[in-house]
């Protein structure tokens, strides 16, 4: 069974600081990739995704995503982040056999200090 | 707005009522989602609809547990009898059905449900 696990729960960083969150998931076929987010109070929204070709994706807000097949990964980096960033950060994935569900992992919130 | 729409967004019912929940998705988009989600957690899949017909179900859909989207436009969402660990957040998400098996889900802001 597909499974996605997220390594930080909770992140705390100040403005400016570099960000990566960890995904990992399990399945063995080709899988579609994403990371969401929900910043507080707002619905879930598209960060980026990941179907073929490039392994490196960017994303809206300066965020890009490394997918490493071998290692079953799909980090969440951005260089420099912002007090706006605070939100909550959930990886997905959907195994690419043409079937619907989707499978999130526990999700990551991040406080950005000021 | 023309997102996904979510009614009611908070409902508070007593252990054994039924429950109904309404998703009203994007207007050209023909694949609907419900997910539930629990606190600490993702969401969870349940069910998935393409137009009018359920394609995919979640073992997590209990019997007590049915959706339905009578002309592949608005969907609903029934509990039977709830259980206080039916108390989540469910929320509808829908999509355009494009080259790929998969395409943007975009989420509404969810239906908070409270058994007591």
């Amino acid at each position: 069974a597909q499974s996605v696990s997220q390594h930080n729960h909770h992140v705390i960083l100040s403005e400016a600081a570099s960000l990566e969150l960890g995904c990992n998931y399990s399945y063995g076929g080709t899988v579609n990739l994403f990371w969401y987010v929900q910043y507080p109070g707002q619905h879930l929204q598209l960060l980026l995704k990941y179907f073929s070709g490039d392994p490196l994706v960017k994303g809206i807000k300066g965020f890009e995503a490394e997918f490493i097949k071998s290692k079953f990964s799909f980090n969440l980096r951005k260089p420099s982040v912002q007090w706006s960033d605070t939100a909550e950060y959930f990886c997905a994935v959907n195994a690419n056999t043409g079937g619907f569900k989707t499978i999130f992992g526990a999700g990551t919130r991040l406080f950005v200090k000021a | 707005d023309t997102g996904v729409s979510q009614d009611p967004r908070h409902k508070i019912t007593k252990r054994g009522q039924n429950v109904t929940f309404r998703c009203d998705p994007i207007s050209e988009h023909n694949r609907l989602y419900w997910y539930r989600q629990t606190l600490g957690q993702g969401p969870e899949f349940l069910t998935y609809f393409q137009n009018e017909a359920q394609l995919e179900k979640s073992r997590l859909l209990s019997d007590r547990f049915s959706a339905e989207r009578p002309k592949g436009s608005f969907s609903t969402l029934e509990i039977q009898r709830t259980e206080q660990g039916d108390s989540a957040m469910y929320l509808c998400a829908s999509s355009l059905r494009g080259h790929s098996s998969y395409n943007e889900q975009f989420f509404g802001p969810g239906t908070r449900l409270t058994v007591l």
